[in-house]
């Protein structure tokens, strides 16, 4: 069985410093894809960033940057220079290739504060 | 290109009724798929669908909920006789290939529709 575990149910940060939200999971499948989604109070999912579990280099969307650790299952968000607009509730998830069904952890609230 | 729309945002039913829950993917997107939030939750997986059939429907409860994607038309997810239980935020995504089909697996989500059931 796939499981994503987020063991911080809430969070905050001063506005521009930077924040780290944690992401463990847990499958057998070598390819796999690995997720970070942004659900504001609209609860619209916006993808923040996406990492495939073969490439070996840590994504980066602009502020937004992972840190994947492959061997130890552990795929971490990093925020930085953190914005009043990055409020919201985050989702790590997972899929396997070949296969459809998106995993979901529990979430992260994340709140900035000014 | 439109994204996932989905229809309508905010659903009010009293227990008993049935509530529709309408779901057009992306232009091109052949694929849907259904998520389940219950407050508090991740979302959960519900049903596959492709034109005019039901691929996997593992996480959708036997009874009262159906799901269907026509030929024509939106895919349509259906509670019937709903019970408070069933309150929650509906999410439709699609994909333009099948997984595994030379794709990173992406899945676009619509806004959602929130149920409420009085």
């Amino acid at each position: 069985a796939q499981t994503v575990t987020q063991s911080q149910p809430e969070m905050s940060v001063q506005e521009a410093e930077t924040v780290t939200l944690s992401c463990t999971y847990d499958t057998s499948e070598n390819n796999y894809y690995l997720f970070w989604y942004k659900q504001p109070p609209s609860r619209q999912m916006i993808l923040v960033i996406r990492q495939e579990a073969y490439k070996q280099q840590n994504a980066t969307e602009n502020r937004f940057s992972v840190n994947f650790q492959k061997a130890a299952k552990s795929f971490s968000l990093k925020i930085s220079d953190s914005q009043l607009g990055d409020t919201a509730m985050y989702f790590c998830a997972l899929t396997t290739s070949g296969t459809y069904k998106y995993i979901f952890g529990t979430g992260t609230r994340l709140k900035v504060l000014a | 290109n439109a994204g996932v729309m989905q229809n309508p945002r905010h659903l009010v039913r009293r227990r008993g009724q049935e509530a529709r829950l309408r779901c057009s993917p992306m232009k091109g997107h052949s694929h849907v798929y259904w998520y389940r939030q219950l407050p508090e939750e991740g979302l959960k997986f519900m049903v596959y669908l492709q034109k005019e059939n039901i691929i996997d429907e593992s996480g959708m409860p036997k009874e009262r909920f159906s799901a269907e994607f026509p030929k024509e038309g939106p895919s349509i997810l259906r509670i019937q006789q709903v019970v408070r239980g069933d309150s929650a935020a509906y999410f439709c995504a699609s994909s333009p290939k099948a997984p595994g089909q030379g794709t990173n697996n992406e899945q676009f989500f619509g806004p959602g529709t929130r149920l409420t059931v009085l």
